[in-house]
């Protein structure tokens, strides 16, 4: 069975780092793409960063492009996203997912993240 | 960017109705669409890729169609359990893109 398990969530003042991780088991990690969606709260769902298999190969969309890292260690089977000058735009909870062909197959459980003073 | 409208924004039903949602995209996507639910609390998960594949485990009651720019997820026969928000995404081009969502109410 796939599990995706994030952590790393907490409330974070403005312009701070934070870095989440996520636990993968089940499958075949080094195998899969990875990526992080986000959805504030009672919003809808936004793409934030994509990762190729071997990691050498990274997407951003661009409001977070130059402060957010997505990396992975696929001896460890963990996907990791580190979050530099944080906005309270990225408050939201955070999804770790497989990617298929640019389609999100297996969702982990989420964690939040705070962007406050 | 690929703004996906997804319509109506709420649709309330009676079980055993057949219903349809709607997604629009601002560009031709091709069959790079896929459908999501989520349920009140939950993650998300993938319904179907490509338009029209289905998925394993996901009730045959959910189908999906079209191409280009036009799309629609249909439930045959609405059950208690398809309370949910769905969402569409377009895997055609970067960034990545979602729908706002349709929020399905049961009567």
């Amino acid at each position: 069975e796939v599990q995706l398990v994030e952590s790393g969530g907490v409330l974070v003042q403005p312009g701070r780092s934070m870095k989440l991780s996520c636990a993968a088991s089940g499958f075949t990690f080094s195998s899969f793409p990875m990526a992080w969606v986000r959805q504030a709260p009672t919003k809808g769902l936004e793409w934030v960063a994509t990762i190729s298999t071997s990691g050498g190969t990274t997407y951003y969309r661009d409001s977070v492009k130059g402060r957010f890292t997505i990396s992975r260690d696929n001896a460890k089977s963990a996907l990791y996203l580190q979050m530099d000058s944080l906005r309270s735009e990225d408050t939201a909870t955070y999804y770790c997912t497989t990617v298929g062909s640019y389609y999100f197959d297996y969702w982990g459980q989420g964690v939040m993240v705070t962007v406050s003073s | 960017d690929v703004v996906l409208t997804q319509s109506p924004a709420t649709l309330s039903v009676t079980p055993g109705e057949r219903i349809s949602l709607s997604c629009r995209a601002s560009e031709s996507v091709d069959s790079y669409l896929h459908w999501y639910q989520q349920k009140p609390n939950e993650s998300p998960r993938l319904l179907i890729k490509y338009a029209s594949q289905s998925i394993s485990g996901i009730p045959s009651r959910f189908s999906g169609s079209g191409s280009g720019t036009d799309f629609t997820l249909s439930i045959n026969g609405v059950e208690l359990d398809d309370l949910s928000i769905y969402y569409c995404q377009q895997g055609n081009s970067l960034p990545l893109t979602f729908g706002s969502g349709t929020k399905l109410e049961i009567k």
